[in-house]
């Protein structure tokens, strides 16, 4: 069966920080691996990743995949109190077009 | 670019009454639409895949006759649910699939809160 794990579940650092935060996932057909921000409202997508090795940056945010071990990372250098948010990472198969999300990854960065 | 807008942003109904939640890609065209929920601390639950012309596509134990989809052009996918009762009060979120782009990339509305009494 598919499935997509995040770790961990939620973390609290202080501003400033790095913070790393992970996907592992099984999938068949894997296509790709999203992440995306989830504030108070929907969430806002950050990076798609197709291909292992090359890392998306944007601004203090980056991510990377690894298709054959099957994770990816999302990293966030000196983060601030708005990157406090639920972080979801999900996967697309060839099977279709819809998105299968994980449980997501709670931050909160506190002054 | 790429904004999907849905419209309640939360409504409040009584019981046994019909609410419809529409979702629009305001500045691209999106043959595929789709509807999600979300619980508190959960996290988003596919409900259906609605397809421009087609019926939707509705995930496993998702009453079709209870939510009801249309979509009916390449910007707007409307979500009726049917006779709601307490027990779905929940976030309804849609999102659209840009058919100019890779076709995972999906962008989310704001979402709609509804509360049924």
């Amino acid at each position: 069966e598919d499935k997509v794990v995040q770790s961990p579940l939620s973390l609290v650092v202080h501003e400033g920080d790095t913070v790393t935060l992970n996907c592992s996932y099984e999938v068949t057909n894997f296509r790709s691996l999203l992440w995306y921000k989830q504030e108070k409202k929907a969430p806002t997508f950050l990076f798609m990743l197709t291909s292992s090795g090359i890392e998306k940056k944007s601004g203090r945010l980056s991510s990377i995949l690894d298709k054959k071990e099957l994770f990816s990372i999302l990293n966030i250098t000196a983060t601030q109190t708005g990157d406090s948010a639920v972080y979801l990472c999900a996967y697309g198969t060839g099977g279709g077009n819809k998105l299968t999300f994980g449980t997501g990854t709670q931050l909160k960065v506190e002054l | 670019g790429a904004v999907v807008s849905q419209h309640p942003s939360w409504v409040i109904c009584k019981s046994g009454t019909s609410v419809k939640i529409e979702c629009r890609s305001l500045d691209f065209q999106a043959t595929t639409m789709f509807w999600y929920r979300q619980f508190p601390k959960q996290s988003l639950m596919l409900m259906a895949t609605s397809n421009e012309g087609s019926k939707a596509t509705y995930e496993q134990g998702v009453e079709k006759d209870k939510f009801l989809i249309n979509h009916a052009s390449l910007t707007l996918s409307t979500l009726t649910v049917t006779s709601a009762h307490p027990e779905d009060s929940s976030f309804y979120i849609c999102s659209a699939q840009d058919r100019g782009r890779h076709a995972d990339t999906q962008y989310f509305g704001p979402g709609t809160r509804l509360t049924v009494l």
